[in-house]
């Protein structure tokens, strides 16, 4: 399973971008890179997922270099509201089972 | 918009009692998960299910824990006995396919053993 380093955690302030990178170093080829966010008490909630290039959806995009060795979730504009812990997961989406697996995620505090 | 429920939301047992755990996936979605998450780490995964059967739970500590989906739709993990170690939060999630790239996950049961 490939696993994937993150920032412990990163500060920024309302209205400016926000982009959190992820090394995973080891990923496969059948790999795909995946984001989850999690508020307090609450379960992680899907964000994007990307296998290469650029994803972009009405929450993020998602920037993956061709080597697939890194990639970075971009938060435009971000509000207190965004406030949470985002996961990088790296595995198969495709197989016959999920071999998604969470680490410790990057703790995001945006002040106003 | 349909979501994953679970009950109960929180739950406190002395140790060596028995707990169980419920959850209703999403209409439809054959892949269900059970997570368990300690205060400060990511989830891990127990026991992953599709449709009835299981088809991962290389992670789920089989002398005390044991999880259930009797007829592919809700599923039940049970805690027998409850150890301090197990003080957590426990994520049910599904998903249509095990392959598809969103889990839906509920609110959690938050344990705590004393």
């Amino acid at each position: 399973l490939a696993k994937t380093t993150q920032p412990i955690s990163m500060d920024s302030y309302e209205g400016q971008e926000v982009n959190i990178t992820c090394s995973h170093n080891n990923i496969a080829t059948n790999d795909y890179i995946t984001w989850y966010q999690q508020f307090p008490s609450q379960g992680p909630r899907f964000i994007i997922q990307g296998y290469k290039t650029k994803v972009t959806n009405e929450v993020a995009s998602l920037f993956i270099p061709a080597d697939r060795k890194s990639s970075t979730l971009s938060l435009p504009r971000v509000s207190l509201s965004d406030t949470a812990v985002y996961y990088c997961l790296v595995g198969e989406v495709n197989s016959g089972y999920s071999t998604l697996t969470f680490g410790k995620g990057t703790m995001l505090l945006v002040s106003p | 918009e349909a979501e994953v429920a679970q009950s109960p939301r929180y739950k406190i047992t002395e140790k060596s009692q028995a707990v169980a755990f419920w959850c209703d996936p999403i209409s439809g979605h054959a892949t269900l998960y059970w997570y368990r998450q300690i205060l400060g780490q990511g989830p891990e995964l127990l026991v992953q299910f599709q449709d009835e059967s299981v088809v991962d739970d290389s992670q789920l500590p089989k002398d005390r824990f044991s999880a259930e989906r009797l007829k592919g739709v809700d599923s039940t993990l049970k805690i027998q006995p409850a150890e301090l170690g197990d003080s957590a939060m426990y994520l049910c999630a599904s998903s249509p396919s095990a392959g598809r790239r969103e889990q839906y996950f509920g609110p959690g049961t938050r344990l705590t053993v004393t």
